[in-house]
Order: C-alpha cells, then sequence, then structure tokens
C-alpha cells in the first residue's frame, strides 16, 4: 500500500485569499487525484495530475481556480485560489496502487473559508 | 442516473445490533472494481475491500462482510454485531474501464450511528 502524507491537515481561510496543499506519497506513481468532498456530500474527482504534463480537469473544475502542480512522481500540490465559503470542503489526494485497481487516500486538507 | 447509489442516508442502531449497508452501482463495463471506504469523524478515507466483477464469492472479514449479487448491480454490506468505534460515514465507490481504472466515482454515502 502507498502511504499518502498531506498538509496542512486544516486551516481557517478568509475570503479571497489562496491556499495551497500538499500531497506526498512514499512510493513513486505515475498519477496523482485530487478530489473534494463539500460538507455532507460525497467525494468528487477534481482533476489529474500526471507528472511532466498539465493536469486534466474534471467537468465543473478549470485550472484558473485550482491548479495544480506534479514537480515528480512524489509529489502534488493543489492550489484552491481566491476562495469563498462555497470552498469550504475536504479536499483529499489519491494514487492507484501498481495494480491500478486500488485507491489510496491521504488524511485530507479540511478547509474552511470565513 | 447516478452510477453509484447509497439509498440509505442515515441510519442509526443500538451497539450489537446487525446492520446492511446498501449499494447499487451502474455500469456497462464487464470489467470493474467496487469498493466500500469507511470516512471516520476525523475525515481520512479507510479503505476496507476491493471487489473485481468476476469475483461474485461472498467476502467476510471479522464482523464485516460483502454481498456481491451482478444480477441486482448491488455490492452490499454487513456488519455484524456493531460497535460505536463503527460510526463514520461509509462510501461505496466504483472504478470503470474508462478511467483505466484509476479514478473511483463515489456514492453518497450512509452515516452510520452505533449508540451505546
Amino acid at each position: 500500500s502507498a502511504v499518502i502524507s498531506q498538509k496542512p491537515s486544516r486551516d481557517i481561510c478568509q475570503r479571497g485569499t489562496s491556499l495551497t496543499i500538499q500531497c506526498q506519497v512514499d512510493s513513486q506513481v505515475t498519477m496523482m487525484f485530487w478530489y473534494r468532498q463539500q460538507p455532507g456530500q460525497s467525494l468528487t474527482l477534481i482533476a489529474t495530475a500526471n507528472q511532466g504534463s498539465e493536469a486534466t480537469y474534471e467537468s465543473g473544475f478549470v485550472i484558473d481556480k485550482f491548479p495544480i502542480s506534479r514537480p515528480n512522481l512524489t509529489f502534488s500540490t493543489l492550489t484552491v485560489s481566491n476562495m469563498s465559503p462555497e470552498d469550504s470542503s475536504i479536499y483529499l489526494c489519491s494514487v492507484v496502487g501498481p495494480l491500478n485497481t486500488e485507491a489510496f487516500f491521504g488524511q485530507g486538507t479540511r478547509l474552511t473559508v470565513v | 442516473a447516478q452510477k453509484v447509489t447509497q439509498a440509505q442516508t442515515e441510519i442509526s442502531v443500538v451497539e450489537k445490533e446487525d446492520v446492511t449497508l446498501d449499494c447499487v452501482y451502474e455500469t456497462r463495463d464487464t470489467t470493474y472494481y467496487l469498493f466500500w471506504y469507511k470516512q471516520p469523524p476525523s475525515g481520512e478515507l479507510v479503505f476496507l475491500i476491493r471487489r473485481n466483477s468476476f469475483d461474485e464469492q461472498n467476502e467476510i472479514s471479522g464482523r464485516y462482510s460483502w454481498n456481491f449479487q451482478k444480477s441486482t448491480s448491488s455490492f452490499n454490506f454487513t456488519i455484524t454485531a456493531s460497535q460505536v468505534v463503527d460510526s463514520a460515514v461509509y462510501f461505496c465507490a466504483l472504478s470503470e474501464e474508462d478511467s483505466g481504472y484509476s479514478t473511483l466515482t463515489f456514492g453518497k454515502g450512509t452515516m452510520l450511528l452505533v449508540s451505546p
């Protein structure tokens, strides 16, 4: 299994500011994924982060709002830009196992925008 | 239509009761994977089980058991003799070929409250 560390684990931010969430994996992985979980809701995929190329965003998510970096095979960042209270969510980083059939998740970043 | 339906939004039981969490999925793929995750109040997602579409054997792990029935597109999860520590939100999820089996589509989750 993969061990995923996310930072910060939680934050309270002012509207209009930006927050960068870091995701570190203990092994090299081709793809990393970012999910959002709004309060009381399920998880929704934001984007897929590939090393060496631009992230691929799901419908409803755009790069200007959620820029992603993937500088190497063990690390990725997600930035939540120009935040509003609607961005208050848990953001989770995920990777898949070597057989591409098992997904591992970080502990999540609980973001509150005030 | 939702790809993964968890019709039970919240279930409340008393400790030691058995409880079944329902999951119905929808896919056109012949090869797919189904998952259950537990999300305690702390927020992390705890992997419970992965089942591929070709393995319909039921599985038991301690107090947990899973019933996979392709005929009804269901993958239900039963906790026997529930405990307070089982209180969490439980998510059923599906991965399909068009994502390379690398991303998951989640149901809306079932919140399980186990009281002493």
